[in-house]
């Protein structure tokens, strides 16, 4: 079982409101990513992080922003959320570079924007 | 844009059945990996193997790679329905930064 955890699991939110996904690391890794997948569809990497105060926009184009303020913390925030914004967002993170490069993924957030 | 193309999107097959699956990719790699996701959940890591390997196998997984062909394979054998889940493939682009990028997924549903 791997050491990263989302929450909320869940969340249905009214469009404009501002919103924090959280994700947590106890593994020490210094990458961290958060990829959007829609339903049956490739997950697009949103927002990527090489370590503290180091982060980087992913292929995808996205309106959230990241920050990396500790290793073991890699919160998304929506300022004002729409309906287009619906999806499952997932953190994972990895020790790329290290030998390691498999990625552990938390369990998602399914974020629903009404 | 897309790095990983699994092939095919949907498989079903019976119980007892090998599951083979494909994935293309477009640049040169590092490694390429290949992850689990049951419905709803977060990926699992399987197996990696690296860009000078040609075949690794796992338990019942069976991995290959031809960097010529830019393709990899991942074989299930012996399948059973709790191996009902998608199945994806993710590279490096051959950047060692760290970012992986993922396929579309291939959806195996096993039936009892």
């Amino acid at each position: 079982e791997a050491d990263i955890y989302q929450t909320p699991r869940y969340l249905v939110i009214g469009t404009g409101k501002k919103i924090t996904l959280e994700c947590s690391q106890t593994m020490g890794h210094d990458k961290m990513y958060w990829y959007q997948q829609d339903p049956g569809m490739e997950l697009h990497l949103i927002h990527y992080s090489y370590g503290v105060n180091s982060t980087e926009k992913g292929d995808l184009s996205s309106e959230s922003t990241v920050s990396r303020i500790r290793t073991e913390h890699f919160p998304l925030t929506l300022e004002s959320a729409r309906p287009s914004h619906t999806s499952q967002y997932l953190c994972a993170s990895s020790e790329y570079g290290t030998g390691k490069p498999e990625a552990f993924f938390g369990q998602g957030t399914r974020l629903t924007v009404v | 844009s897309q790095q990983g193309e699994e092939d095919p999107q949907a498989l079903s097959i019976q119980e007892g059945e090998n599951a083979t699956m494909n994935c293309s990719y477009k640049t040169s790699i590092n490694n390429l990996q290949w992850y689990r996701q049951n419905s709803g959940r977060g990926l699992v890591h399987l197996i990696l193997i690296r860009s000078n390997e040609r075949e690794k196998h796992s338990g019942r997984l069976r991995v290959t790679l031809d960097t010529s062909k830019k393709s990899s394979s991942l074989l299930i054998t012996a399948s059973r329905a709790a191996d009902t889940a998608s199945y994806f493939c993710a590279t490096d682009r051959g950047s060692t930064l760290g970012r992986l990028y993922f396929g579309r997924g291939t959806q195996l549903t096993v039936w009892p």
